[in-house]
């Protein structure tokens, strides 16, 4: 089945600690983001990776860090967490970045005390 | 910079009530325009999409019309289901943006029986 997974689906994790969201794709897509909704914001791009070892910043990278070695996986990185990460966060994954149609991994709920 | 704005929800209606969302967007050049649905405890899928001026999406006996002169993406459906309970987004993206996808706040629609 094609899908994007993520994990874990729901961390609950104290400020400074770090932590690692995984998202593996396994449709063969160059195009992954990552996005977070927050209430009455929708939702808002993070990062995002055109292909293997290619990143760029989002709207709201401050924070995050990325990384893209495989075609398949692109975990999202809080080095230092601190409460206003507090949110639900989304994979997304296309065949390129200029494909209509995004696929999105189910989310991760994140909670930082 | 580019935006979406959608109509406030929460939106209750009955059960083969008719639906309307209201979603206009501002960008420059000629975005391509989506729905997206968020049902309970679910990522989002994208629900219908229109990619120029005049063009209509439909899925699932959902519609909505590009409307280039009103810069308008309204969501319709002619009888709604309970099931049809969940959050619907706007959203927008450009072609030289780097397939980010701009998320209007999102409508949370509640359907009774």
């Amino acid at each position: 089945e094609a899908q994007v997974t993520q994990n874990p689906r729901y961390l609950i994790t104290v400020t400074g600690k770090k932590l690692t969201v995984t998202c593996s794709q396994n449709m063969n897509h160059e195009y992954m983001s990552w996005y977070r909704q927050d209430p009455g914001l929708g939702l808002r791009q993070i990062y995002y990776s055109m292909n293997v070892e290619v990143t760029d910043k989002g709207d709201v990278p401050e924070g995050y860090k990325v990384s893209r070695k495989e075609k398949r996986n692109f975990p999202l990185i809080l080095e230092s967490p601190s409460p206003n990460q507090t949110s639900l966060y989304f994979c997304a994954s296309s065949p390129t970045s200029g494909s209509d149609t995004q696929y999105f991994g189910p989310g991760t709920r994140l909670t930082v005390l | 910079g580019d935006s979406v704005t959608q109509m406030e929800g929460p939106v209750t209606l009955s059960e083969e009530a008719f639906l309307t969302i209201n979603c206009t967007y501002t960008a420059t050049g000629y975005p391509s325009l989506f729905w997206y649905v968020q049902y309970p405890g679910e990522g989002l899928q994208l629900l219908l999409k229109a990619t120029k001026a005049d063009d209509k999406g439909s899925n699932k006996g959902f519609e909505a019309t590009y409307r280039k002169e009103t810069t308008s993406f309204h969501l319709e459906k002619g009888s709604v289901q309970v099931s049809d309970s969940a959050v619907y987004f706007c959203a927008l993206t450009r072609y030289n943006q780097g397939g980010k996808l701009i998320f209007g706040q999102g409508t949370e629609l509640s359907v009774k029986p």
